[in-house]
């Protein structure tokens, strides 16, 4: 079952504007993790936040994590042509602070960048 | 190429037939896991294996699926007698312990 509801379904954007996706999800979670799928390159891991974390940055990407309302936000600063794509949050329930690596995947947000 | 492989990238069978899809992980990576997608879904849990021990599966795979992995290294996922509803994409991962998976480009299945 999907644990996590992207928003929006699909984004539609002009290149150099900023794109925000938000994510939210059920249970309790060792660590979120955002993934990009594209066709000519599969499901590609951008980045990944702990539960004792609130933000996270990584070149263009900033995510956040609110676990008492168990939601995150996926921010792609600058957009490019090149970041068109499906974006899709997953949540690591694992517990004990043991990440299982089991991921639980999101419906996920369809982003087009104009040129 | 070092990333994980995935062999046939496309399957098209007769329902009924049985298939069989490969998965080479990363060479250091203990941990394989198995995930189906459909289309406008995101990818769906079924399996995985640390090493050669299989440690968990999802109710999502029925008795007409079952993966391998043996010597812990490559794995293998047979569907059995397969049905319309099984065309998916099948994709695979690995990682080592507490780190991000990476995914494989998957196995396209069509059962027609």
């Amino acid at each position: 079952s999907q644990q996590g509801e992207e928003d929006p379904q699909a984004l539609s954007i002009q290149e150099g504007e900023n794109a925000t996706m938000n994510c939210s999800y059920k249970t309790s979670i060792n660590n979120l993790q955002w993934y990009r799928q594209n066709s000519g390159r599969g499901l590609v891991h951008l980045i990944l936040i702990r539960s004792n974390e609130r933000e996270k940055h990584s070149g263009r990407l900033r995510v956040t994590l609110d676990t008492s309302k168990k939601s995150s936000s996926l921010l792609i600063t600058a957009s490019r042509a090149a970041d068109t794509a499906s974006y899709f949050c997953a949540t690591d329930a694992g517990a004990g602070g043991t990440s299982y690596g089991k991921l639980t995947f999101g419906q996920g947000t369809i982003l087009t960048v104009h040129p | 190429d070092t990333g994980v492989s995935q062999n046939p990238r496309h399957k098209i069978t007769k329902r009924g037939q049985n298939v069989t899809f490969r998965c080479d992980p990363i060479s250091e990576h203990n941990r394989l896991y198995w995930y189906r997608q459909t289309l406008g879904q995101g990818p769906e849990f079924l399996t995985y294996f640390q090493n050669e021990a299989q440690l968990e599966k999802s109710r999502l795979l029925s008795d007409r699926f079952s993966a391998e992995r043996p010597k812990g290294s490559f794995s293998t996922l047979e569907i059995q007698r397969t049905e319309q509803g099984d065309s998916a994409m099948y994709l695979c991962a690995s990682s080592l312990l507490r780190t991000p998976a990476f995914f494989g480009q998957g196995t396209r299945l069509t059962v027609v």
